[in-house]
């Protein structure tokens, strides 16, 4: 079945230590991005990779990393987690084209 | 930055009525989507629409897209309480995709 998986769904941690959200897809998509949802503000994209070894900052980077050394799986990696990185994070993926995106489902993270 | 602005934000139907939603975008685009999203769930793409296109049909779902309004329409006929979800638009121009905050409909049986 073709997928996108996010681990953990569910997460609390205390300010300042360190966290990584898995996401692996089994589509062999070239693309993969991650969002947060905050209410009010729909998805933000935070990073985005088109490939192997190639990511780039979305519009809200800050307080994140992310790597690329597969192509199916894109972690993203909160070094120091802070309180407004409190929300609900998916990872999408596409193939290059029409560029429609495939969610995982979500990961709710709070941070203390 | 949004790109798609959905309008309403929230619409409260009957089962059987029609649902309409509305997206606005600024810039440029290859192509509009709609993705639906039951609650904290991950998000569904249900239709794409290209920019030389000017209308397209899904089951119950028609999707209209006006480039020089830089506008785009979502009809849901003979809505149902299943149908009970965030809507949500995105722009894509060339990989970079935008979605906006969302409609929340509300099907009541």
């Amino acid at each position: 079945e073709a997928q996108v998986t996010q681990n953990p769904r569910y997460l609390i941690t205390v300010t300042g230590k360190k966290l990584t959200v898995t996401c692996s897809q089994n589509m062999n998509h070239e693309y993969m991005s991650w969002y947060r949802q905050d209410p009010g503000l729909g998805l933000r994209q935070i990073y985005y990779s088109m490939n192997v070894e190639v990511t780039d900052k979305g519009d809200v980077p800050e307080g994140y990393k992310v790597s690329r050394k597969e192509k199916r799986n894109f972690p993203l990696i909160l070094e120091s987690p802070s309180p407004n990185q409190t929300s609900l994070y998916f990872c999408a993926s596409s193939s290059r084209g029409e560029n429609i995106q495939y969610f995982g489902a979500g990961t709710r993270l709070s941070v203390l | 930055s949004q790109q798609g602005e959905e309008d309403p934000q929230a619409l409260s139907i009957q089962e059987g009525e029609n649902a309409t939603m509305n997206c606005s975008y600024k810039t440029s685009i290859n192509n509009l989507q709609w993705y639906r999203q039951n609650s904290g769930r991950g998000l569904v793409h249900l239709i794409l629409i290209r920019s030389n296109e000017r209308e397209k049909h899904s089951g119950r779902l028609r999707v209209t897209l006006d480039t020089s309004k830089k506008s785009s329409s979502l009809l849901i006929t003979a809505s149902r309480a299943a149908d009970t979800a965030s809507y949500f638009c995105a722009t894509d121009a060339d990989n970079d995709m935008r979605f906006g905050a969302g409609t929340r409909l509300t099907v009541k049986p």
